[in-house]
């Protein structure tokens, strides 16, 4: 089974603080991964995407990957009362063209 | 319309009805999938389609059934469900990169907020 893990929280995170989200992934082969925002009720949103070692940066966000390691976070800087949502993370295994494999998700909190 | 569009976007039905979730997507991608969304659990793939075929099955109960009569439609046949089907189910599209491990991700759809009574 190639599993996504994520800490399902809830993390909470004062406004303007740095929110980090963390996932690891268990298939080695996996290039491909991408963070997606999902609000209450609403439809996962694709925020970041990476595919090499290192940081990844847009805007408040870095992406960051660590293969050796098996890990892949996401930090969120100047935290805003609106980037209170759940966080799902996804890596595409070896060999799947398509198929992207999702974490259950961590729920952020940003106190005003 | 753009991107991808669901509907209906809620649907009560009873463990005997029959009723079909429907997907259109207007991005021009060539792979469409169904997810399912339950409660703390991750998305879990159900169906996969590649240029109007279905490249995968996740093992899914044949009273889900699926319909890409192109690449830009996608349905899900639902009949005889029961109560433990209740979830959101989502439709995603992208665009195939095969071979190039290329950094393409999925568009969702709205979703349908299902449940079976």
């Amino acid at each position: 089974q190639k599993e996504v893990e994520q800490n399902s929280g809830p993390l909470s995170v004062p406004e303007g603080a740095i929110a980090s989200l963390n996932c690891t992934y268990s298939d080695r082969g996996s290039q491909s991964f991408f963070w997606y925002r999902q609000y209450s009720g609403k439809s996962p949103e694709l925020i970041m995407s990476i595919y090499s070692n290192g940081d990844k940066e847009d805007g408040r966000f870095t992406a960051q990957l660590n293969k050796a390691s098996q890990y892949v976070s996401l930090l969120i800087r100047d935290s805003q009362p609106s980037d209170s949502a759940t966080y799902l993370c996804a890596g595409r295994p070896e060999g799947s063209a398509r198929q992207l494999t999702f974490g259950s998700g961590t729920q952020l909190t940003v106190l005003p | 319309e753009t991107g991808v569009t669901q509907t209906p976007r809620h649907l009560v039905m009873g463990m005997t009805n029959k009723k079909s979730l429907k997907c259109e997507q207007h991005l021009g991608h060539n792979a469409m999938y169904w997810y399912k969304q339950s409660a703390k659990k991750p998305l879990e793939l159900m169906f996969v389609y590649n240029f109007k075929e279905q490249t995968e099955n996740n093992s899914v109960p044949s009273r889900f059934s699926p319909e890409c009569p192109n690449s830009s439609h996608l349905f899900l046949h639902l009949h005889t469900l029961q109560p433990e089907d209740s979830a959101l189910y989502l439709c995603a599209s992208s665009q195939d990169l095969a071979g190039t491990g290329g950094l393409d991700g999925y568009t969702f759809g709205s979703g349908t907020r299902l449940t079976v009574v």
